[in-house]
């Protein structure tokens, strides 16, 4: 089975400043993918990024990106010139390739971006 | 493309009664998945169909708990004889199939049993 954890419950970053969370998984597979969603306070769960595991390049959305080491199984987001709208809970989730999306989930971290 | 929606957004019940939920997903989408969240924790998954075909539950999911997607479009969950441990949030979520599919989730539904 899968695991993923996520170390820090709490983060605190202000405005315009670079935040990076942390996510580390466990997994025997080879094929795999790695997601980030954040879920607002509006409790929907949105897809910020996600990295399959046999490119080596990092993936990136614009502020967000990815510092993603396949032997560590360590799988980091980048936020770039936060902003208040960041402010959220940030899920990392891990799918097995071809298990029809199903998602193992961290247990969140939750962001909050001051003036 | 409206989104996943689901309904209703709240439900309060009483211990022992049943309950059921409601999600339509985006049109256009085959795959169809329910999660529960628990506080302080991340989604777990529950069930998936593709089409109207349920093709997978999780042990989560016991014997009180029902979901149908009878005509391959919207889908319901169902919770017979609920238990404070119910209690959660439940999420529905919709994919395509595809080498890119991804997961697109609704707002869900946050049931408390008292």
């Amino acid at each position: 089975a899968q695991t993923v954890t996520q170390s820090q419950p709490e983060m605190s970053v202000q405005e315009a400043e670079t935040v990076t969370l942390s996510c580390t998984y466990d997994t025997s597979e080879n094929n795999y993918y790695l997601f980030w969603y954040k879920q607002p306070p509006s409790r929907q769960m949105i897809l910020v990024i996600r990295q399959e595991a046999y490119k080596q390049q990092n993936a990136t959305e614009n502020r967000f990106s990815v510092n993603f080491q396949k032997a560590a199984k360590s799988f980091s987001l980048k936020i770039s010139d936060s902003q208040l709208g960041d402010t959220a809970m940030y899920f990392c989730a891990f799918m097995t390739a071809g298990t029809a999306s199903k998602l193992t989930f961290g247990t969140g971290t939750r962001l909050q971006v001051t003036l | 493309d409206t989104g996943v929606s689901q309904d209703p957004r709240h439900k309060i019940t009483k211990r022992g009664q049943n309950v059921t939920f409601r999600c339509d997903p985006i049109s256009e989408h085959n795959r169809l998945y329910w999660y529960r969240q628990t506080l302080g924790q991340g989604p777990e998954f529950l069930t998936y169909f593709q089409n109207e075909a349920q093709l997978e539950k999780s042990r989560l999911l016991s014997d009180r708990f029902s979901a149908e997607r009878p005509k391959g479009s919207f889908s319901t969950l169902e919770i017979q004889r609920t238990e404070q441990g119910d209690s959660a949030m439940y999420l529905c979520a919709s994919s395509e199939q595809g080498a890119n599919e991804k997961l697109f989730f609704g707002s869900g539904t946050q049931l408390s049993v008292l």
